[in-house]
């Protein structure tokens, strides 16, 4: 069964600190995906990645940075925190074009920026 | 730019009620349409798609039917369960960029036994 996990599940940073959120896919799909979660917005494409060594600008990539070093990992890093990026952040991984195309998302980070 | 719209921020029904969760779209050409199902504490699960006008998309018992003349993809199920209490996206992705999905705000739907 696809499995992509996240770490951690839970975090707590200040404001102007460096936070780091990874995911692994065991799926060997190409594509990995960064979306936020808030209420009112659903969910927002912040970055992706079509394989190892690329990352591309989503809908939302200010204040973001993401990192695709593996097939299996990709990492969504905000190197200077701010309360406004408080939310719960998903991982996804597929494989996109096909008549099967699916996401699988992981199972969240609740963010919260103090 | 591409756009999904959910109606309902929450619906609330009784165990056996007829569900119906309205979905628009806004967007060129033919996107790909897709419902997703989200249970608390865990990501979004996908639950089917469509591509092409009146095309019908079905799973667990929810369907939906891609209707360009109305731009829209309503969730339809005849008798809902409690199990069925989830929050509920619509999104829509294009061509070959089938990945980049976008989901509208969300539908929580309480079923209540």
């Amino acid at each position: 069964e696809a499995a992509v996990t996240q770490s951690p599940r839970n975090k707590v940073a200040v404001t102007g600190g460096k936070v780091t959120l990874s995911c692994n896919q065991t799926n060997n799909h190409n594509n990995m995906y960064w979306y936020r979660q808030d209420t009112g917005h659903g969910l927002r494409l912040i970055h992706y990645s079509y394989g190892a060594g690329s990352t591309e600008k989503g809908d939302i990539p200010d204040g973001y940075k993401a990192s695709r070093p593996s097939q299996e990992n990709f990492s969504l890093i905000l190197e200077l925190a701010t309360p406004s990026q408080t939310s719960v952040y998903f991982c996804a991984s597929g494989d996109a074009g096909g008549s099967q195309n699916t996401l699988y998302f992981g199972a969240g980070t609740r963010l919260s920026v103090l | 730019g591409d756009s999904v719209t959910q109606t309902e921020g929450q619906v609330a029904l009784s165990e056996e009620d007829f569900l119906t969760i309205h979905c628009n779209y806004s967007a060129s050409g033919y996107p790909a349409l897709f419902w997703y199902v989200q249970y608390p504490g865990e990501g979004p699960q996908f639950l089917f798609r469509a591509s092409r006008d009146k095309e019908k998309g079905s799973s667990r018992g929810f369907e939906a039917t891609y209707d360009k003349g109305t731009t829209s993809f309503h969730l339809r199920k005849a008798s809902v369960q409690e199990s069925d209490s989830a929050v509920y996206y619509c999104a829509l992705a294009r061509g070959s960029a089938l990945g980049r999905l976008h989901f509208g705000a969300g539908t929580q739907l309480i079923v209540i036994p």
